[in-house]
């Protein structure tokens, strides 16, 4: 395993309330991801992270927010869940570089918003 | 935009049985390609990639060459085992942003193999 640890493992929330997913890494890694997954979608980027409180938005970054106050650990929040939200997320991280040094993933959070 | 292009599933071989997943990919410049498996409950690991055209990538009997005339990076394997039963994502890199580890992927192909 990469050393990395997503919290909880599985969720089950009502909607329009907030939510947070955490992710933590030992790995010292620079880049850190947020993935959802959907059945006929594959696995598309929620957001991203280049360093500490450095972030972006990737393809699907509406209803999320993240922060990264800390090398080690990545937070993605809903602010008000919606069933849309329903998935299973995932962390990864990367060392990055011109090598397209590959992702490690967590083994993900199954969130159900009801 | 980018994007990546798998063939769809599920596909079920018996044991010993020749595999072909077929993945192509739209894309400008020059990406890196991967093909990352996920076994039941858990997250994508990197099974094998190909940083440049005519590069093969190979890893546990699984091959891949990085076709830039054809835009394909099709998976391959001589005699797949029950073991081998999981989801292939085919993906790509993309320099979003700046960074260079984001990846766009394929919906993935559920294999399931039958001894």
């Amino acid at each position: 395993d990469a050393g990395i640890t997503q919290s909880p493992r599985h969720k089950v929330t009502e909607t329009g309330t907030p939510v947070t997913l955490r992710c933590h890494q030992t790995e010292n890694h620079r880049y850190m991801y947020w993935y959802r997954q959907d059945p006929g979608h594959g696995l598309r980027l929620i957001h991203y992270s280049y360093g500490v409180k450095d972030t972006d938005k990737g393809e699907v970054s509406d209803g999320y927010s993240v922060s990264r106050s800390k090398t080690e650990d990545f937070l993605l929040t809903l602010e008000s869940a919606t069933s849309s939200q329903t998935s299973v997320y995932f962390c990864a991280i990367s060392g990055g570089g011109a090598d397209n040094s590959p992702l490690h993933f967590g083994n993900g959070t199954r969130l159900t918003v009801t | 935009g980018n994007s990546v292009t798998q063939m769809e599933g599920p596909v079920t071989l018996s044991e010993e049985a020749f595999l072909t997943i077929n993945c192509t990919y739209t894309a400008t410049g020059y990406p890196s390609l991967f093909w990352y498996v996920q076994y039941p409950g858990e997250g994508l690991q990197l099974l094998l990639k190909a940083t440049k055209a005519d590069d093969k990538g190979s890893n546990k009997g699984f091959e891949a060459t990085y076709r830039k005339e054809t835009t394909s990076f099709h998976l391959e394997k001589g005699s797949v085992q029950v073991s081998d039963s999981a989801v292939y994502f085919c993906a790509l890199s993309d320099n979003y942003g700046g960074s260079q580890g984001n990846l766009i992927f394929g919906k993935g192909t559920k294999l399931s193999v039958k001894p």
